[in-house]
């Protein structure tokens, strides 16, 4: 079964200084890699994908996040903090291998970034 | 450009009444997703629609139904309700079904049973 594992529920970085976000996978065939972002009392917004191509990837807002395949790992990261960068972010999988619809979220990391 | 629409915004009803939400997907995506978001959850998948058929269901209670019409919009009902169905509702839309597509999220339905 398609798992996401989001370590830190909460993550304090200064503004201007470069923020990782950590997100580990566990699926049975390729992932295809999400990143989303939620504000309070908003929805999600979708940040950035992996589905194949360059580990490196580049999304909404300045994030980018680099899928390492030998450490299941997909970590947002950005090179230099905003204090409305301050939000709910979520890493999400889905598993080509079990032609699922859904998405699978991990639990969320919420950013602050301290002024 | 235009974003996925969900009706209404908030609800409110008392235990054992239904309620029916609403959500119109991005104009030409055929894919339409619904999840439930509970108080400090991550979201999780319930059911999704594909030109009008379902596709897949996930951990859908039997007292929720869901359908998309012919304009590709889609109502979740729900009925019976309880305490433990408050939570926030999303829709997304993908442009087809395949995997690699990515879902838009609307902004939510917020439930709340009494």
């Amino acid at each position: 079964a398609q798992s996401v594992a989001q370590p830190e529920d909460q993550v304090n970085v200064a503004e201007g200084n470069p923020l990782t976000v950590k997100c580990t996978y566990s699926v049975s065939g390729n992932p295809y890699l999400f990143w989303y972002v939620q504000y309070p009392n908003r929805g999600l917004q979708f940040l950035l994908k992996y589905i194949t191509g360059d580990n490196l990837v580049k999304g909404s807002y300045g994030f980018e996040a680099e899928f390492n395949k030998s450490q299941t790992s997909f970590h947002l990261k950005k090179p230099s903090a905003l204090v409305s960068d301050s939000a709910l972010y979520f890493c999400a999988v889905r598993d080509f291998g079990n032609r699922d619809d859904k998405i699978i979220f991990g639990k969320g990391t919420r950013l602050h970034i301290l002024p | 450009a235009a974003g996925v629409i969900q009706s209404p915004r908030h609800l409110i009803k008392e235990k054992r009444e239904t309620a029916t939400l609403k959500c119109y997907p991005i104009p030409r995506h055929d894919t339409v997703y619904w999840y439930q978001q509970g108080p400090g959850q991550d979201p999780q998948f319930l059911i999704s629609f594909y030109e009008k058929m379902q596709s897949d269901k996930g951990s859908i209670p039997d007292r929720f139904s869901a359908q998309q019409f012919s304009d590709y919009h889609s109502e979740l009902n729900m009925s019976s309700l309880e305490l433990g169905d408050s939570a926030l509702y999303f829709c997304a839309s993908s442009p087809t079904g395949r995997p690699t597509d990515t879902q838009y999220f609307g902004p939510g339905t917020r439930l709340t049973v009494l």
